[in-house]
């Protein structure tokens, strides 16, 4: 089975603090995703990976930036916290086009 | 832009009844995927059923099954013989048949199953 994992599931962090999100798949996917969810909003892209030191902005990578050093790992950087990025934030991976994204388990952040 | 339309924010069932969740999209490709995700209650998302829009026959995955209307932009869920277990969130997702992977989700239903 695939497994993503996400370094935290709860994070409380202050307004202006800079918060890294680390996810890991061990699958050898391509494709890298972040994504973060509001009640009522679904799941919004903020950012996606294809391949290793590859990125592209999703709809909503204001505020945001990423990593992609190692192909198994893509984190999500959020240079200078706000309230409103208190939010759950998912991370996913997929291999084959149209085959569907594995999810990791999420983390849950509060800026405070 | 695609969209995707879930208009039941929320629905509950008995236990062992079937229930179908609703879901319409707009978009002006011809060729793409429609996934259902599932998110129960503090765990991990997972995929549930996903179909080809090229493909005629509905797919199907044990109890799950869907209702592709390509002509109305439909993709409807249906959940037969219900468990406590289907208890979840249920996200609606569309993938346009060519170039990135990103996926345009709905805003979800909340499905919950009275035993």
């Amino acid at each position: 089975d695939v497994k993503v994992t996400q370094s935290s599931r709860y994070l409380v962090k202050r307004t202006g603090e800079k918060v890294f999100l680390e996810c890991v798949q061990d699958m050898d996917h391509e494709n890298m995703f972040w994504y973060r969810q509001d009640p009522g909003l679904g799941l919004r892209l903020i950012y996606f990976s294809y391949d290793v030191k590859m990125k592209e902005k999703g709809d909503i990578p204001e505020g945001y930036s990423v990593s992609r050093e190692k192909k198994e790992r893509f984190s999500l950087i959020l240079e200078s916290a706000s309230t409103n990025q208190t939010s759950m934030y998912l991370c996913a991976s997929s291999l084959d086009f149209g085959q569907g994204q594995y999810f990791g388990p999420g983390t849950r952040l509060l800026v405070l | 832009a695609q969209t995707v339309t879930q208009s039941q924010p929320e629905m509950s069932v008995q236990e062992a009844e079937t229930v179908t969740l609703s879901c319409t999209y707009d978009t002006s490709e011809n060729n793409y995927y429609l996934f259902w995700y599932k998110q129960p209650p503090s765990r991990q998302m997972i995929l549930v059923i996903r179909q080809e829009a090229y493909k005629q026959q509905n797919a199907t995955e044990n109890r799950f099954s869907v209702n592709f209307q390509k002509a109305a932009k439909s993709f409807s869920l249906k959940i037969s013989d219900s468990q406590l277990g289907d208890t979840a969130m249920y996200f609606c997702a569309f993938l346009r048949g060519f170039g990135n992977e990103k996926l345009t989700f709905g805003t979800g239903t909340r499905l919950t199953i009275i035993p």
